[in-house]
Order: C-alpha cells, then sequence, then structure tokens
C-alpha cells in the first residue's frame, strides 16, 4: 500500500449525473495531485494543489472541478461528463514544495461514462 | 515541446534474464527522474528515483542509469521474474513539484 486511497474504485455514470471522487492521504504530504490515464496516452496532469491551494489547472475543461479542504484530502466533482471523459482517475501525493517531487499513486478509480 | 519519451512500447524477456528498459527525455533542466511499475488495475508504483547530479543509482534488483550527455534513463532489473510483468513508466521533474510522464514501456516476462 502506498498511503495514499481512493474511492470509489470503480464508477459508471450517466452523462447528466453529479458524482464525486475521493482521495485520502495518509503520508503527511502537503501537495496533492490529479491524473487521467487513458488508454495509449501518457498520463495527463490535471489539477495540482500545495498547501490546500490550488497552483496548477492543466487547461481541464470545467465539467471537472476540483476541492482540496485541508492537505489530506481531495475530491474530484463530476458533472455533465462525456464519454470521452472515461477513464482511470490517478491521485497522488508528494512531500510539497521544497523536497523532492517523489509522488505517491492511489489505486485510481476506473470511470465509465456511459 | 519537452517531453519524456520511451524508445520500445514491448518488451519481452525470459525468466530469469535482465530486463533493460529505455527512457529519452528532452529537457536538460530536469534534476530529478522517477521510474514507477504500473500492474494491471493498481496505480504507479515508486520503483527507484535518481537526481540529476548522479549517474547510477541501485536498489533491490533494480538499477537506475542516468547519461545527462544523451538525455538517457534506463532502468535494470536483474534475474526477471513473473512478477516483474507490468507497464514501466519514467518521469522527470522539470518545473516546482511536476512530473513529465513518458507513454510507458509494457515488460512481459515469459516463464
Amino acid at each position: 500500500e502506498t498511503g495514499v486511497t481512493q474511492t470509489p474504485r470503480h464508477l459508471v455514470m450517466g452523462m447528466t449525473n453529479k458524482k464525486s471522487l475521493k482521495c485520502e492521504q495518509h503520508l503527511g504530504h502537503n501537495a496533492m495531485y490529479w491524473y487521467k490515464q487513458s488508454a495509449k496516452k501518457p498520463l495527463e496532469l490535471m489539477f495540482v494543489y500545495n498547501f490546500k491551494e490550488q497552483t496548477e489547472n492543466n487547461s481541464v475543461p470545467s465539467r471537472f472541478s476540483p476541492e482540496c479542504p485541508n492537505s489530506s484530502h481531495l475530491f474530484l466533482h463530476l458533472h455533465t461528463l462525456q464519454p470521452e471523459d472515461s477513464a482511470l482517475y490517478l491521485c497522488a501525493s508528494s512531500p510539497g514544495q521544497g523536497g523532492l517531487n517523489e509522488q505517491f499513486f492511489g489505486p485510481g478509480t476506473r470511470l465509465t461514462v456511459l | 515541446g519537452e517531453s519524456v519519451g520511451l524508445h520500445l512500447p514491448t518488451l519481452s524477456v525470459q525468466e530469469g534474464d535482465n530486463s533493460i528498459i529505455n527512457c529519452a527525455y528532452s529537457n536538460s533542466a530536469s534534476d530529478y527522474f522517477i521510474w514507477y511499475k504500473q500492474e494491471s488495475g493498481k496505480g504507479p508504483q515508486f520503483i527507484i528515483d535518481i537526481r540529476s547530479n548522479m549517474d547510477k543509482r541501485q536498489g533491490q534488483r533494480v538499477t537506475v542509469l542516468l547519461n545527462k550527455t544523451v538525455k538517457h534513463l534506463s532502468l535494470q532489473i536483474a534475474a526477471t521474474q513473473p512478477g516483474d510483468s507490468a507497464v514501466y513508466f519514467c518521469a522527470e521533474n522539470n518545473a516546482g513539484n511536476m512530473l513529465t510522464f513518458g507513454g510507458g514501456t509494457r515488460l512481459m516476462v515469459k516463464p
């Protein structure tokens, strides 16, 4: 186990649904990340949070809305998604600014949009 | 733009042999590199890292080599086992706390 947990592990939703993905890290890290992993594509960075502040939004559509209430928890709120948004969504954490960027990943949420 | 890429999409090796997975990077300012292993249905798992002021680092059965002259990174796995079958990613740190990932190489171990 990496110390990063994600729920749910699998999610099927329609295009009109609203759902949320949850990530929790137990490593005392200060930075958290959302990545999207599609078939045959490199990992795509979506959002970065440092000390609860969003420091990176990699041109992600507004139908994805992140929330970081504290350094240990990260959410990704989903609404009116498209079928092409089906992918594995990975959360990661790292010590944060000033330290080595050793990122630890959760197991991911496999999302299917119908 | 700057990118990280992998030479071989699939590598097939015999159990017990050594494996070498390669990665090319293009950003000479990258100062930290990581190799990850991703098994089916799981998230990427940290294997080994190396800073740019080093050219070699060894772990348990794994060695990472860094050649800054040609911007090349490799992962060597000694005595490859069936449990090593997975997709391997290299990643480079070139801006703050952001990593850029390569496309991945699938390692298949034949019994």
